[in-house]
């Protein structure tokens, strides 16, 4: 499989706790892309990179929120302390980059589903 | 306030059906317009992309228009089919790639 992979699939957790999620982009794509969804709701920008530098934050990442992509490829998100509200779909997508005269379509992965009980 | 908005918020049609749904958007300016279809626990997959100059794109039977004059753009489902049974999102975006979400239109297609 050669799309966008996301592990895990699913992760509960207790209030407090710390969760660490990976996405494995498209090879090659070098923008990856983290949004995060709930129900009902379409996805909201979290952050993106563009190989290994992380070129824009939403004001919706707390401190509470980092991520990473140290090599370029895989890339993760750390919650820490999490809440109760943190309870969502984090779905991560990655594009070639422009400069490759591609369009900016964004191959989605399945999402990580987040329960903090 | 959101700048794409979508209607309706949910819809269920019978088997064999036809349906459309639409988004409005005020994001400006305007680069291309995508919908994407996502099933329930998966990620969304792209559908249909216009840009400016495009007020019509097929796919299969899916059918996407683009009135970039009103802002608006419509989905077409035709026959539908249990399959399309899913949430359907709008997404604009700027000049700069900002792409702006709606919060879709969930769609149920029942036998």
């Amino acid at each position: 499989d050669t799309g966008v992979s996301q592990d895990p699939r699913h992760k509960i957790t207790k209030r407090g706790q710390n969760v660490t999620f990976r996405c494995d982009p498209i090879s090659e794509h070098n923008r990856l892309y983290w949004y995060r969804q709930t129900l009902g709701q379409g996805p909201e920008f979290l952050t993106y990179f563009q190989n290994e530098a992380q070129l824009e934050k939403s004001r919706l990442l707390s401190d509470r929120f980092s991520a990473e992509r140290p090599k370029g490829s895989f890339s993760t998100l750390e919650i820490q302390r999490t809440e109760q509200g943190d309870s969502a779909m984090y779905l991560c997508a990655s594009r070639p980059g422009i400069e490759r005269g591609h369009t900016d379509t964004q191959y989605f992965g399945p999402g990580t589903r987040l329960t903090v009980l | 306030k959101n700048q794409v908005e979508q209607s309706p918020q949910s819809l269920i049609i019978l088997e064999g059906k036809n349906c459309t749904l639409q988004c409005n958007y005020t994001v400006s300016p305007f680069s291309n317009l995508r919908w994407y279809k996502q099933d329930t626990g998966r990620g969304p997959v792209s559908l249909t992309i216009m840009t400016f100059s495009e007020n019509t794109k097929s796919n299969g039977r899916y059918t996407a228009t683009l009135d970039a004059d009103t802002k608006q753009s419509s989905l077409h489902i035709t026959a539908s089919q249990l399959s399309d049974s899913a949430s359907y999102i709008c997404v604009v975006s700027g000049n700069n790639n900002d792409m702006r979400f709606g919060a879709g239109t969930r769609l149920t297609v029942k036998p």
